[in-house]
């Protein structure tokens, strides 16, 4: 089955600075790739996703880069805040009845 | 409109006794998860429905987890006989159809073993 791996597991920043966090799977056949935020004490919620069909996609201050060569996805927070402060988790699914699998996750801290 | 809701919020039981922890999906949303997060780390999956396809249980960790979904809506997941190493909280999450569509997630409920 898929194996996601994420790194750091944590990260502090500096206010204002640029965070990457990094994802690798093992299934050639993922397609689907989405990247939850998780603040402390709340739940996960979806905050960009990439399909394999494209190699980058932004949002305002974040993007999402995919190589699938190389099998290895990117988060990319650009101008950190404060409100970033939570713990990410990236994930990779083929879909059609498979699961979604999640990264073990990274603890971001911006620090003001 | 209505998100994905789970009861109870909080449950505390002890070693031995039985418990159901019950999700209700946002409607119309025929792929529902279970998955756990023990404090401080990451995301395990539990259990997968799918529509009317056979679950992916692989995720259960025991045989005294089970999970089922009725009528294609709501979700209990039972754990029977529990330990202490059960404390966590269980995430249920429901999308549209697939993986590949935005998982939501409800509130949790937090479990505590004594």
């Amino acid at each position: 089955g898929e194996n996601v791996e994420q790194h750091p597991s944590t990260l502090s920043v500096q206010e204002g600075d640029s965070a990457v966090i990094k994802c690798t799977y093992s299934d050639s056949a993922s397609n689907y790739f989405p990247w939850y935020k998780q603040e402390l004490g709340k739940r996960p919620q979806l905050i960009i996703d990439i399909r394999s069909n494209v190699g980058e996609k932004k949002d305002q201050r974040i993007a999402v880069t995919l190589n699938k060569t190389a099998k290895h996805f990117s988060l990319h927070i650009t101008e950190t805040q404060p409100e970033d402060s939570a713990v990410y988790f990236c994930a990779a699914t083929k879909a059609a009845g498979n699961k979604l699998t999640f990264g073990g996750g990274t603890r971001v801290l911006v620090k003001p | 409109g209505a998100g994905v809701s789970q009861s109870p919020s909080n449950k505390v039981t002890e070693k031995g006794k039985d418990v159901e922890l019950r999700c209700d999906p946002i409607s119309g949303h025929t792929a529902l998860y279970w998955y756990r997060q023990s404090l401080g780390q990451g995301l395990e999956f539990l259990i997968y429905f799918q529509g009317n396809s056979a679950p992916d249980k692989s995720g259960l960790p025991s045989d005294r987890f089970s999970a089922e979904r009725t009528g294609g809506s709501v979700s209990t997941l039972t754990i029977q006989r529990t330990q202490q190493e059960d404390s966590a909280v269980y995430l249920c999450a429901s999308s549209l159809q697939t993986s590949s569509d935005t998982q939501y997630f409800g509130p949790g409920t937090r479990l505590t073993v004594l």
